[in-house]
C-alpha cells in the first residue's frame, strides 16, 4: 500500500514550457487535491475532484488545469509556466466518510526560470 | 468565508518547557485538523477534532477544541528536540469539501 505518490518530485521548467504533475493513490479514496505551498503561506488549493470524471477550482486555480479520468489518478497542468508558479506542489486524498483525514503525497518540487 | 489565524508563526524554545500555539477561524465549521511538517517533507495527520471540547492527546502534544470561541489549542509538554516542526491547523467544512489552511506555526526546540 504506498498511499499518494507523485511524480515527479523535482522539475526546472523554462518560462513558457509546460508540463504535467501526476498524482496517484491506491486507497480507493473518492476525493483528491492539489495544492501549492509558498513560504510563509500555508497550502492554497488549486484544484480538487470529488470522484472520476469531476473536478472544480480551488482558491487560486487560475494557470493550472486538471482531469480526473480515472478514480486513482489527479493530474496537474501547467499549459504555460511562469515563474510565479515556482512552488511545492502536493497531492492528497481523503474517503469522504468518517474521521476522513486528508492524506498527502511526498510533493513536487517545481522551479520555473 | 472562512479564514484561519495560527499564532505564533514562529517559536524558539527550550527543552523541557511547555507551549501553546492557537488557532482562531472565522465561521463555523464541523471539523478542525492539526498536521505536522518536517522541513522538506509532506504533512502527517496528528489529530481531527470533531466536537466542541474534544480533547485529543498523543504523546507530549495535546489539541483541544472550543466551537463557540471558534479557537483550537495545541499545546506542547516538556518539549523535546524532536518535536521541532511545522504545525498547521485546518478547519474545515466537508460539505464544502474544503478545509481552509493556517499559515503554519514553525517551532523550534533548542536542546
Amino acid at each position: 500500500n504506498a498511499g499518494v505518490t507523485q511524480t515527479p518530485k523535482f522539475r526546472v521548467l523554462k518560462t513558457g514550457q509546460s508540463m504535467t504533475l501526476l498524482c496517484a493513490q491506491d486507497m480507493n479514496h473518492e476525493y483528491m487535491y492539489w495544492y501549492r505551498q509558498d513560504p510563509g503561506m500555508g497550502l492554497r488549493l488549486i484544484h480538487y475532484s470529488v470522484g472520476e470524471g469531476t473536478t472544480a477550482k480551488g482558491e487560486v486555480p487560475d494557470g493550472y488545469n486538471v482531469s480526473r479520468l480515472k478514480k486513482q489518478n489527479f493530474l496537474l497542468g501547467l499549459e504555460s509556466a511562469a515563474p510565479s508558479q515556482t512552488s511545492v506542489y502536493f497531492c492528497a486524498s481523503r474517503t469522504g466518510g468518517g474521521i476522513d483525514t486528508q492524506y498527502f503525497g511526498p510533493g513536487t518540487r517545481l522551479t520555473v526560470l | 468565508e472562512l479564514k484561519v489565524e495560527q499564532n505564533p508563526l514562529f517559536l524558539s524554545m527550550q527543552e523541557g518547557k511547555n507551549y501553546t500555539i492557537y488557532c482562531n477561524y472565522s465561521t463555523t465549521s464541523d471539523r478542525l485538523y492539526w498536521y505536522r511538517q518536517d522541513p522538506g517533507k509532506s504533512l502527517e495527520s496528528l489529530f481531527v477534532l470533531l466536537s466542541n471540547g474534544a480533547v485529543k492527546q498523543e504523546g507530549r502534544l495535546m489539541a483541544s477544541l472550543d466551537t463557540k470561541a471558534r479557537l483550537s489549542t495545541l499545546h506542547i509538554t516538556a518539549a523535546v528536540h524532536d518535536l521541532s516542526a511545522t504545525y498547521f491547523c485546518a478547519p474545515g467544512e466537508y460539505s464544502n469539501y474544503q478545509l481552509i489552511w493556517g499559515a503554519g506555526t514553525k517551532l523550534i526546540i533548542k536542546p
